[in-house]
């Protein structure tokens, strides 16, 4: 199973907004509304960011959002801080033999 | 509050095995299964499989089929993870998380990780 596709950074300034996107197939993003993203600060573990595409867990900052359209996801930031500086992945429910997969990961530099 | 709490840093030789532990607390620790993902050095992360701790059965990722076991200890709230056949490529650090959906994707607490260093 391949992992789904992520571009390898983004950048953008306090303040404004980015976005992040995850590319799979029918067969995982697109076949499914289980797709979640975490946030990882250097030599720390993953935090669950967003989960079933656009839902926030408690204690996640409204200024983080999800959408789907069609085997694409996308993990929305607005109001940049310095403090969302860190990778994120995707992750998304797989119907394969390997039921979940992870995104590359996306490296988020705050300017 | 929940915790999840892992064994400490393995340095072993290539072709050798090694069984990793995740002790959890705070919760109910048959009510929720447990992933267990990995991330090598300047890598992402990658799945390696699930165990439901209630009944022991367990669902792994092709590419770990036949190298990977995990198990369970109800008495002592812990899981393992044992990977055999190491080799280089299998130096990583090895991260726990408590699954809280049918979908196994939301993993909402996560070990302090452990780092496997495979070396000759």
């Amino acid at each position: 199973q391949s992992a789904l596709t992520q571009p390898a950074s983004v950048s953008g300034s306090p303040g404004q907004s980015i976005t992040i996107s995850c590319t799979g197939t029918s067969s995982d993003v697109g076949g499914y509304n289980y797709v979640s993203w975490y946030q990882q600060h250097p030599g720390k573990a993953p935090k669950l960011m967003i989960y079933d595409v656009s839902n926030r867990p408690s204690g996640v900052s409204n200024r983080f959002s999800g959408s789907k359209s069609g085997n694409t996801a996308s993990l929305t930031i607005s109001g940049l801080q310095a403090e969302d500086e860190a990778d994120y992945y995707c992750c998304s429910y797989t119907s394969s033999s390997t039921p979940v997969v992870f995104g590359g990961g996306t490296e988020l530099t705050v300017l | 509050q929940v915790q999840l709490v892992q064994s400490g840093a393995e340095v072993k030789k290539p072709g050798a095995s090694v069984k990793v532990s995740c002790k959890a607390s705070g919760y109910t620790f048959t009510s929720y299964y447990m992933h267990w993902v990995r991330q090598a050095p300047g890598q992402g992360l990658e799945w390696m499989g699930i165990i439901n701790p209630s009944g022991g059965s367990t669902t792994y990722a092709q590419k770990f089929q036949g190298r990977v076991t995990m198990t369970r200890d109800t008495s002592t709230s812990t899981v393992y993870m044992e990977l055999s056949s190491l080799r280089s490529e299998d130096t990583a650090v090895y991260y726990c998380a408590r699954e809280v959906s049918s979908s196994w994707t939301i993993a909402d607490y996560w070990g302090q990780g452990t780092l496997v260093t495979v070396s000759s």
